[in-house]
């Protein structure tokens, strides 16, 4: 079984600012953690996965994985007014084929 | 590419009836999933398939949720009985299974009034 937690619930940032998004997962087993994004009406979409420990980037996009404290942080450099979203963090448990479980999310504004 | 697809993606039935919702995995994908997200529990994992077969159904109210996956193209779930706390979004996603990327579709809206 796993837990998954994030914070803040909701975040607002200036135009240009970094976000940063916090998450914590409950089995030091997860195979990797994923970040979602989604917009209102529509389906998640991954963004970033990482398994190992240590740090990940893309594009704009860092992410943090410690996996002795079960923490993983998501860093959105220059936030844009579209990247207005919730954002959520899921994870693989080893084992599980793929099964995600996520967290509550963090909803993201940035304003212009 | 179209991704995943649902229908309907809205769809009102009265207190007791059923539902029937639809998904389309995205083809060559081996594993189906079906998610419930509201704004009280998130998202939470119903039920998944791998090869059509069920596997996992350990998030599914077992009285009146089933689902089913008759051939690799199609899911549908299924709710009988509908009551007021079954309205949510209810997510379809498919994944080549593994450590892989999981691609959700746009849901369906169930409102239960």
């Amino acid at each position: 079984q796993e837990k998954v937690q994030q914070s803040p619930e909701s975040l607002i940032v200036p135009e240009g600012a970094m976000s940063s998004l916090n998450c914590t997962f409950s089995n030091s087993a997860s195979q990797s953690i994923w970040w979602y994004q989604q917009h209102p009406g529509k389906g998640p979409e991954a963004l970033i996965s990482i398994f190992s420990n240590g740090n990940k980037k893309e594009g704009r996009l860092t992410v943090y994985l410690n996996r002795a404290s079960l923490h993983v942080s998501l860093h959105i450099r220059d936030s844009q007014p579209s990247d207005s979203a919730v954002y959520l963090c899921a994870a693989l448990l080893s084992g599980s084929f793929n099964k995600l479980t996520f967290g509550a999310g963090t909803r993201l504004a940035v304003c212009p | 590419n179209a991704g995943v697809i649902q229908t309907p993606r809205h769809k009102v039935t009265g207190k007791g009836q059923e539902a029937t919702l639809w998904c389309e995995p995205i083809s060559g994908h081996s594993a189906v999933f079906w998610y419930r997200q509201t704004i009280v529990q998130g998202l939470e994992f119903l039920t998944y398939f791998r090869n059509q077969a069920p596997i996992d159904d350990s998030g599914m109210p077992k009285e009146r949720f089933s689902a089913q996956m008759p051939n690799q193209s199609h899911s549908t779930l299924k709710i009988q009985s509908t009551q007021p706390q079954d309205s949510a979004v209810y997510l379809c996603a498919s994944s080549h299974g593994g450590n892989t990327e999981v691609f959700f579709g746009k849901g369906t809206r169930l409102t239960v009034v």
